[in-house]
């Protein structure tokens, strides 16, 4: 069974600064992984996924996440913090369930809450 | 193009009551997934249906849930004596297709909140 942890439940930076958050998955097929933001009081966004191919998979405002299959992480990094990326990140995993070929279902993390300080 | 719709947005009820919760997929899709999220958790998966089709409800409780997609109309999560464990946001996405690399897309949710 798929599964996802993410450490660290706050993280806080400052303006400019690195930006790294922390996602690792435990899956028993090729998995198809995903990072999603939410807003307060709105709904999830897709910041970026990784299917196949290239392992460094670049998303919206300017956030990329490599995939490591050898230490089964996604971590989501971004250079250079602004104070609008304050936000809740999710990662996610693709239940690897088949239904008559079809899969689908995601499994998330608890989440990790991004504070910008100025 | 409008995105995923979610109605209401807000919904308060008392327990014993009955909840329902309405979601409108994206154009040109066929497959809806709901999710529960409950405070300071993650999204955790609820259903998964296709058009007159519900084919994975591995999520739901067994009792007082239920969901449908008619052919014609929204996607329905149904709560019946609703409890105050119930209160937490409900999320719907829909995909174009039911693979696992589709992206998901999501409506801004329904809080429901029990007294």
């Amino acid at each position: 069974a798929q599964s996802v942890t993410q450490l660290g439940s706050h993280v806080s930076v400052s303006e400019g600064a690195l930006v790294l958050l922390r996602c690792n998955y435990s899956s028993s097929v090729p998995p198809y992984l995903f990072w999603y933001v939410q807003y307060p009081n709105q709904g999830l966004q897709l910041l970026l996924k990784y299917t196949t191919g290239a392992t460094l998979v670049k998303g919206i405002n300017g956030f990329e996440a490599e995939f490591k299959k050898s230490e089964t992480s996604f971590h989501l990094t971004k250079p250079s913090a602004h104070m609008s990326d304050a936000a809740e990140y999710f990662c996610a995993v693709s239940d690897g369930m088949n239904y008559g070929g079809s899969q689908g279902n995601l499994i998330f993390g608890k989440g990790t809450k991004l504070s910008v300080k100025p | 193009n409008a995105g995923v719709m979610q109605n209401p947005r807000h919904l308060v009820r008392r327990r014993g009551q009955e909840a329902r919760l309405r979601c409108s997929p994206m154009k040109g899709h066929s497959h809806v997934y709901w999710y529960r999220q409950l405070p300071e958790e993650g999204l955790k998966f609820m259903v998964y249906l296709q058009k007159e089709n519900i084919i994975d409800e591995s999520g739901m409780p067994k009792e007082r849930f239920s969901a449908e997609f008619p052919k014609e109309g929204p996607s329905i999560l149904r709560i019946q004596q609703v409890v105050r464990g119930d209160s937490a946001a409900y999320f719907c996405a829909s995909s174009r297709r039911g693979s696992g690399q589709e992206t998901q897309y999501f409506g801004p949710g329904t809080r429901l909140l029990v007294l």
